[in-house]
């Protein structure tokens, strides 16, 4: 599997945006970015993917390059609820790929009131 | 609409003792379904994968077994558990092969092994 490279670790103050980058240079042409966040004592939560464009939600904005080697998960407004840990995971789409998510270290998000 | 249990929640248990974990997915049919592990740390490890019943794959070489009996039922279990066994429990679904379904997650199971 393709591996992302992340910061350990990210603070932000409540209310402003937060941009939370990605790299992941081997990317293969049928992976998809996806973005989970997973709270203290809690199972991951779906956050957002894409593939090549932009793509916006409730939650979040992600901004992919063009090239695709790196990405950003863009939080417009920071709140206390937002602090976790961020994981951002390639996902083949290949015959045996099977949907499996393969976790790194994430980016430890602090978000001060 | 969707939803997945886990039970029981906590368990602590001693070395060399059995264990089942269950996981059990309501709303969908023919779900892939997964067993991760989250060991003092952050990162999340896939065990198991299922994609339906009595298939499964194991991705890293442990002690532990799983089962899928029932379409909507994933069971974690061990013969034996060893210390290094402790750790967060977490089942997850997704429907079909694709990568662009997200994936959903269960409330998880703490397990110590003392």
């Amino acid at each position: 599997d393709a591996k992302t490279t992340q910061p350990n670790s990210m603070e932000s103050n409540e209310e402003e945006p937060v941009h939370l980058p990605c790299n992941h240079s081997t990317i293969s042409g049928t992976d998809y970015i996806h973005w989970y966040r997973q709270l203290p004592s809690q199972g991951p939560e779906y956050v957002i993917h894409g593939l090549t464009s932009n793509v916006n939600n409730r939650m979040a904005s992600l901004a992919i390059a063009e090239d695709r080697k790196s990405s950003t998960l863009i939080l417009h407004r920071a709140t206390l609820r937002d602090a976790a840990v961020y994981y951002c995971i390639l996902r083949g789409t290949g015959g045996t790929s099977y949907g499996k998510l393969t976790f790194g270290q994430g980016t430890i998000l602090t978000v001060h009131p | 609409s969707q939803t997945i249990h886990q039970w029981p929640a906590t368990l602590v248990q001693p070395v060399g003792s059995p264990l089942s974990l269950e996981c059990t997915v309501e709303g969908t049919s023919n779900p892939n379904l997964y067993w991760y592990r989250q060991a003092a740390g952050r990162g999340l490890q896939l065990l198991f994968y299922s994609v339906g019943i009595g298939q499964i794959s194991s991705e890293v070489p442990q002690n532990l077994s799983a089962s899928r009996p029932q379409d909507r039922q994933f069971i974690l279990s061990s013969k034996k558990l060893l210390l290094s066994d402790s750790g967060f429990y977490l089942c997850a679904w997704t429907s079909g092969r694709v990568g662009y379904n997200e994936q959903f997650f269960g409330p998880g199971t703490r397990l110590t092994v003392l």
